[in-house]
């Protein structure tokens, strides 16, 4: 099956540094999508995203379908962006990625 | 209304018990999903409804059962569980199930089986 794979695993950051996540997958996909899982477990659509650059606010995204990898980036990033993000794609079924673990500190 | 409800938001049961989880949503989306995640891992598909019947099971286990009385509500039956079996349980939803579809989450239900 598809393998979604997301760097980096940790990521630690003052408050205000902006900061890049990654998933690579390694088949042609139907879908993307990029959530942001708060400590208290909701799962939060932040993009749907198959191809091309979307913002929204501080965080934008850009997914490179021939080269089967999307970025997330977070700037200016706040207390209240940390959690885990996990980006899932799609052939015949939505499959997560291992996810990156943000924390930000004051 | 983007919301996905699920109760309740804690449950603790013993492996003899019998307990129902609650899904709701009433965005008018006629596909609803049942995601089991452990610790530090990333969600993982169970089953799948669609226009009310189900589509996917992803070899889950017969002690987990599903059943969507209708296109707001899915619910999820627990009987004879395993302590392995405690983890996060995500409800979700979507316009259809077409993998192309946007998914809203609801908070979860953190089972633990003692």
């Amino acid at each position: 099956g598809i393998q979604v794979e997301q760097s980096p695993p940790d990521l630690i950051l003052q408050e205000g540094a902006n900061s890049t996540l990654r998933c690579n997958f390694s088949d042609s996909v139907n879908n993307l999508q990029w959530f942001h899982q708060n400590p208290w477990g909701q799962l939060i659509n932040l993009f749907y995203i198959p191809s091309g650059t979307k913002q929204n606010g501080r965080l934008s995204a850009t997914t490179v379908a021939t080269e089967r990898y999307s970025l997330l980036y977070i700037s200016s990033s706040q207390t209240t962006d940390s959690g885990v993000y996990f980006c899932a794609v799609a052939t015949d079924k939505l499959i997560f990625g291992t996810g990156t673990r943000l924390q930000v500190f004051p | 209304d983007t919301e996905v409800t699920q109760t309740p938001k804690h449950l603790v049961m013993g492996m003899t018990n019998k307990k129902s989880l609650k899904c709701e949503q009433h965005m008018g989306h006629r596909a609803m999903y049942w995601y089991k995640q452990k610790a530090k891992k990333p969600p993982e598909l169970m089953f799948v409804y669609s226009y009310e019947k189900l589509s996917i099971n992803e070899s889950v286990p017969s002690r987990f059962s599903p059943e969507c009385p209708n296109s707001s509500l899915l619910n999820l039956h627990l009987h004879a569980l395993q302590p392995e079996d405690s983890a996060l349980y995500l409800c979700a939803s979507s316009s259809t199930d077409r993998v192309n579809e946007k998914l809203f989450f609801g908070s979860g239900t953190q089972l633990s089986v003692l």
